[in-house]
């Protein structure tokens, strides 16, 4: 089955680390760039980070420079987002989504709930 | 500000059509794609390349852009359409995706 499928989210202190996981199944995970979209509650989507098929390219939102971290292990079909001084406007939901190489997401999680509250 | 201007929100009767836009400074010249996202369900490509279809989408929807609007047409609407929709563009002067606000279509 075609899947992405999102993990390690969490309730958490500001100032606290997460690290959340994308898993991939069903089609050719190593060929494909990755990214992470985010989407508090009620409200739009918002592009996080990407990395390439390869994992040579990485990129990400203003907001979050500096404290988050994408990386994958393309032998485990899977993608990592490392999400470190969590603040109250990162409490959202964390989708991964696939990218085939065009401009266009074909392919998303269900996400991940992250929720950082005092 | 959003580059990529949509209406918060849409009603249409059922059987009817419902008529969803993307607006933006010559969108046109864009590749627009749409998306689904029923409540606490991921987004659903619906639309990409303005006009095309995934398959397993229905016929019903449809797509065109030009000069400053993109339009998502969602004919003979069923009350499984009930969502938000989304656009998105990519840009390409920083390699990012770029959504529109999201329109909540309600059937009436």
């Amino acid at each position: 089955q075609v899947q992405l499928v999102e993990s390690g989210g969490g309730v958490v202190q500001p100032g606290m680390s997460l690290r959340l996981s994308c898993a991939a199944s069903g089609f050719t995970f190593s060929s494909y760039g990755i990214h992470w979209v985010r989407q508090a509650a009620g409200k739009g989507l918002e592009w996080v980070a990407l990395i390439s098929f390869d994992g040579s390219k990485e990129s990400y939102a203003d907001s979050v420079k500096g404290r988050f971290t994408v990386s994958r292990d393309n032998s485990k079909n899977t993608v990592y987002l490392q999400i470190n001084s969590l603040g109250v406007e990162d409490t959202a939901v964390y989708y991964c989504a696939k990218k085939p190489g065009v401009g266009y997401f074909d392919l998303w999680g269900r996400g991940t709930l992250v929720t950082v509250s005092p | 500000s959003r580059v990529l201007t949509q209406p918060p929100s849409v009603s249409v009767a059922p059987g009817k059509a419902a008529t969803i836009t993307c607006g933006g400074n010559n969108v046109g010249s864009k590749s627009v794609h749409w998306y689904q996202q029923k409540p606490g369900q991921a987004p659903v490509l619906v639309i990409y390349y303005d006009k095309d279809r995934p398959s397993g989408i229905p016929e019903r929807f449809s797509g065109s852009n030009s000069g400053n609007t993109a339009t998502l047409t969602i004919s003979r609407v069923e009350a499984g359409d009930e969502a938000d929709y989304f656009c998105q563009v990519w840009d390409s002067s920083t390699d990012r995706p770029v959504f529109g606000g999201g329109t909540k279509l309600t059937v009436l």
